[in-house]
């Protein structure tokens, strides 16, 4: 059984940019979130994506997007890069939504310069 | 609205001492309540959930919690602390009404002392 992986392991990015983050979900679990974990700081939700619908979405602007696909892997986009968008973006998969068990990948460090 | 408050951002224990991380939450509607546990330059582990049924909730690595509906809280406990505990700990709510949403705690980092 594969668990959820994350590329890229780290990113440096300028404000302004865009990034794409990718996640593979965990073998046969339907569901993604994404969280952005700050520096010294608990993760916070970005949104869910269930069977390829948001399902969910936390106090983030629309600069942030996701897309999920039919196998499941998932994508978080962030459009105009900002200094404070500086975190470990966390990606977690579960098996139909929201009160299982969500298994986190290991992280992508993004650092906006 | 929902909240997670996890009283101490560190608590230090000496090995086999008794573990206790408090949380307190806040939901307007029934919570799902989870313990999350993340190592040095790793992603979260969960070590226990409270959905509905039973209020003492076991964990793996020894782990405990009970949720306290008259006190909001949801407490995890360790009778005895080991040096491979040393982490960040973290409490989290979720609810799927209105969508779904999972709100974390800051974090207890949990230091263990030989």
């Amino acid at each position: 059984e594969t668990g959820v992986t994350q590329s890229p392991t780290h990113l440096i990015k300028t404000r302004g940019q865009q990034v794409t983050l990718r996640c593979s979900s965990q073998s046969g679990h339907n569901t993604v979130s994404w969280y952005q974990q700050a520096l010294g700081q608990g993760p916070q939700f970005i949104f869910q994506y269930y069977r390829e619908e948001e399902n969910g979405r936390g106090n983030f602007p629309p600069r942030f997007s996701g897309l999920q696909f039919p196998n499941y892997s998932s994508e978080l986009n962030v459009n105009a890069l900002e200094l404070d968008d500086s975190a470990l973006y966390l990606c977690a998969s579960s098996l139909e939504k929201s009160y299982n068990e969500q298994f986190f990948g290991p992280g992508t460090r993004l650092t906006v310069l | 609205a929902q909240s997670v408050t996890q009283l101490g951002s560190h608590v230090s224990v000496s090995e086999g001492a008794l573990v206790l991380l408090r949380c307190n939450y806040s939901s307007s509607v029934p919570p799902y309540l989870f313990w999350y546990v993340q190592y040095p330059n790793q992603g979260l582990q969960l070590l226990l959930k409270y959905t509905t049924g039973a209020t003492l909730v076991k964990g793996i690595n020894g782990f405990e919690a009970e949720f306290k509906k008259s006190e909001t809280s949801f407490h995890l406990t360790k009778p005895s602390a080991h040096m491979s505990d040393a982490a960040e700990y973290f409490c989290a709510v979720s609810r799927n009404t209105g969508g779904f949403k999972t709100i974390f705690g800051a974090g207890t980092r949990l230091f263990v002392k030989a």
